[in-house]
């Protein structure tokens, strides 16, 4: 199969860690890429490749990779890191595929 | 600053047609391969089209293919997407999105890695 599928909803208390899951045939082959993105804004990469993060990305958001199930954790969850997330790979093809999307709620 | 800047949006009735452009700058760009991504209201990402930097290869979603095209014109540092046979289904906010790659010892990602803010198609009767 093609598609990433995520958890579509999870919850975590401020200050404590969060992890978002992907899952997915291409990610036996391929790195997950993560995003970000809040209410009326573009998405923004928040991780890649086997664990990192571009520039300006705090280091509490760190990734890995077992089998065909890629993570996102947060770690010391901020109240401004609640959005929605989500994955992307590449597909059977080899064209993009993204998640279906998890909101991620700071209690 | 990488800024992706889309513009093109509008609404149109079903079947119609429209063209999206994405100015690029503070980069490099006929050395980066791009993508269009959309978003329909509520709903998640949904990859549409790609394009090579040098538009030797282009692939599309199956749901766009035979209706979009992708094209650049790296001397006028800008990306398009033209939309025929649209959908009410097509109605979405449309990115554009600079592609990096990155291969470690066992595996590549593919991040995209700035995006635009997005243009609103809005395809009804």
């Amino acid at each position: 199969s093609s598609d990433l599928t995520q958890d579509p909803a999870v919850s975590v208390a401020l200050g404590q860690t969060v992890r978002i899951t992907c899952r997915g045939d291409s990610l036996e082959t391929y790195y997950a890429s993560w995003y970000q993105q809040k209410p009326g804004q573009a998405p923004i990469l928040v991780l890649f490749d086997k664990n990192t993060r571009p520039s300006g990305i705090p280091d509490r958001f760190s990734g890995s990779r077992s089998g065909n199930t890629a993570s996102l954790t947060i770690t010391g969850a901020q109240a401004e890191d609640e959005a929605d997330y989500f994955c992307h790979s590449r597909d059977s093809s080899d064209n993009h595929v993204f998640g279906t999307g998890t909101t991620v709620t700071v209690l | 600053e990488v800024q992706l800047v889309e513009s093109g949006g509008r609404w149109v009735r079903p079947g119609g047609s429209l063209r999206l452009s994405c100015a690029a700058s503070g980069f490099n760009f006929n050395n980066y391969n791009m993508n269009w991504v959309r978003q329909a209201p509520g709903k998640g990402l949904e990859w549409v089209a790609y394009i090579g930097s040098s538009s030797y290869t282009i692939n599309y979603a199956d749901s766009v293919k035979g209706r979009f095209t992708v094209s650049r014109d790296n001397a006028k540092n800008s990306l398009y997407l033209q939309l025929t046979g649209l959908r009410i289904e097509d109605t979405a906010i449309y990115y554009c999105a600079r592609q990096e790659t990155y291969c470690s010892s066992d595996s590549c990602s593919d991040p995209l890695d700035y995006w635009g803010q997005g243009t609103l198609v809005t395809v009804s009767s």
